[in-house]
């Protein structure tokens, strides 16, 4: 059974970093998946932020490319965000979520985390 | 970059009813695209892939068709735990975008 699990504060500082860390349990992070981002602004819809393959390559959306970095940690079988110089617009539910091994779609989601950006 | 548009943006329908939800692409994702079921305080589910693959343990009420820019989501006879919001996804392109949503309601 694959769980994915989100960890981080959930209060960050306007002009601060949030750091988000996913664990998977249940599943290798070093099969042949690629491991996303997804947040969710209160009340709107879903947002692809990016993935990470365990060699380390990624795929950032292009109107977040400049404030994200997911990286991976093979040894713990997790894989991380950070999301620099957040504003209030950065507040969102944010997931992890698997791209199944057929194509790049999400076949599993952790539970989500909110992360308001307020002083 | 793929813009999905989703119609309407809510649904009302009786329970036993058929339902059927639309989502459009900007350009072709030719069968790339998904559909996720979100239910108020949960993460979303997957539903369907490559527009027309029900995902494992999907009922077989759940149905998705089309093909480049226009595809249809299908709901034979809704149940009351289908009462739920609705979202498409493209993943022929980055970024993988998602449709706004569809709620359904009774």
């Amino acid at each position: 059974q694959v769980q994915l699990q989100e960890s981080g504060p959930g209060l960050v500082k306007p002009s601060g970093t949030l750091s988000l860390t996913c664990d998977v349990s249940g599943a290798s992070i070093s099969s042949s998946n690629w491991w996303s981002w997804v947040r969710q602004p209160p009340g709107k819809g879903l947002e692809w932020i990016g993935e990470i393959y365990h060699s380390g390559s990624t795929n950032y959306s292009p109107s977040l490319k400049s404030r994200v970095t997911i990286s991976v940690d093979k040894s713990k079988n997790q894989f991380s965000l950070k999301l620099s110089s957040v504003t209030a617009a950065d507040t969102a539910v944010y997931y992890c979520a698997r791209d199944s091994n057929i194509n790049y779609f999400f076949d599993y989601w952790g539970q989500g985390t909110l992360v308001t950006v307020s002083s | 970059e793929i813009v999905m548009t989703q119609s309407p943006a809510t649904l009302s329908v009786s329970p036993g009813e058929r339902a059927t939800l639309s989502c459009r692409a900007s350009q072709s994702v030719n069968s790339n695209l998904a559909w996720y079921q979100q239910k108020p305080g949960q993460a979303p589910r997957l539903l369907i892939y490559g527009a027309s693959t029900r995902a494992t343990g999907i009922p077989a009420r759940f149905s998705g068709s089309g093909s480049g820019t226009e595809f249809t989501l299908t709901i034979s006879s809704l149940q009351s735990e289908d009462f739920a919001v609705y979202y498409c996804q493209q993943y022929n392109n980055w970024p993988y975008n998602f449709g706004q949503g569809t709620k359904l309601e009774i």
